[in-house]
């Protein structure tokens, strides 16, 4: 089956500087790739996604690039703000995702002020 | 519009003792999944169902059963718990191409 390798575990910047965290996938046929959030005691919240046949996308001060051949994909958050703090979940999928998602181990984000 | 119900959001359970956690989304999605989520590990896919009257199995199907009982609700049984299963447990629903909406999870012990 598929594995999902995310890091760092964790991961501190400055407030206002940029944070990325990098995932690989090992099975060439995923194709779907989102990013999670998750507050201490909270779900998980959908922040991004890709799909495979997209190189690149962006929302706002977020965004994620997906490189097929090398099978990895990384989260970029610029300006980082005291409430981008939290867990980051990397996850990936076949099917366009109808048969369940495997996620990466987590990266704990700390925004220093 | 409340997405993904979970019930109960707090158990205690004795080892041995059985239980059913709920589930039910009023988005009208066709697949709904069940994860658990342990310290440093993630979230591991249990069972899912990606459309009614279907399911499968997921990375850690053992010792769980579950019940698509239509497409609304999808629960997940513990027949004899044990405390390798104590775990915060998800819900989640989708119908593609969107993404994932989670229900706010079930902390289970398991003494």
């Amino acid at each position: 089956g598929e594995n999902v390798e995310q890091h760092p575990s964790t991961l501190s910047v400055q407030e206002g500087d940029s944070a990325v965290i990098k995932c690989t996938y090992s099975d060439s046929a995923s194709n779907y790739f989102p990013w999670y959030k998750q507050e201490l005691g909270k779900r998980p919240q959908l922040i991004i996604d890709i799909r495979s046949n997209v190189g690149e996308k962006k929302d706002q001060r977020i965004a994620v690039t997906l490189n097929k051949t090398a099978k990895h994909f990384s989260l970029h958050i610029t300006e980082t703000q005291p409430e981008d703090s939290a867990v980051y979940f990397c996850a990936a999928s076949m099917g366009g995702g109808a048969d369940g998602l495997t996620f990466g181990k987590g990266t704990h984000l700390i925004i220093q002020p | 519009n409340a997405g993904v119900t979970q019930t109960p959001k707090f158990q205690v359970l004795k080892t041995g003792q059985s239980m059913t956690l709920q589930c039910a989304q009023d988005m009208n999605h066709n697949s709904m999944y069940w994860y658990r989520q342990d310290p440093g590990m993630g979230l591991r896919l249990i069972y899912y169902s990606a459309s009614e009257g279907t399911t499968d199995k997921g990375e850690v199907p053992n010792g769980y059963n579950v019940s698509r009982l239509n497409k609304r609700e999808f629960s997940l049984r513990l027949e004899s718990a044990a405390p390798s299963q104590t775990s915060v447990y998800f819900c989640a629903s989708r119908t593609a191409p969107y993404g994932y909406t989670f229900g706010s999870g079930t902390r289970l012990t398991v003494v």
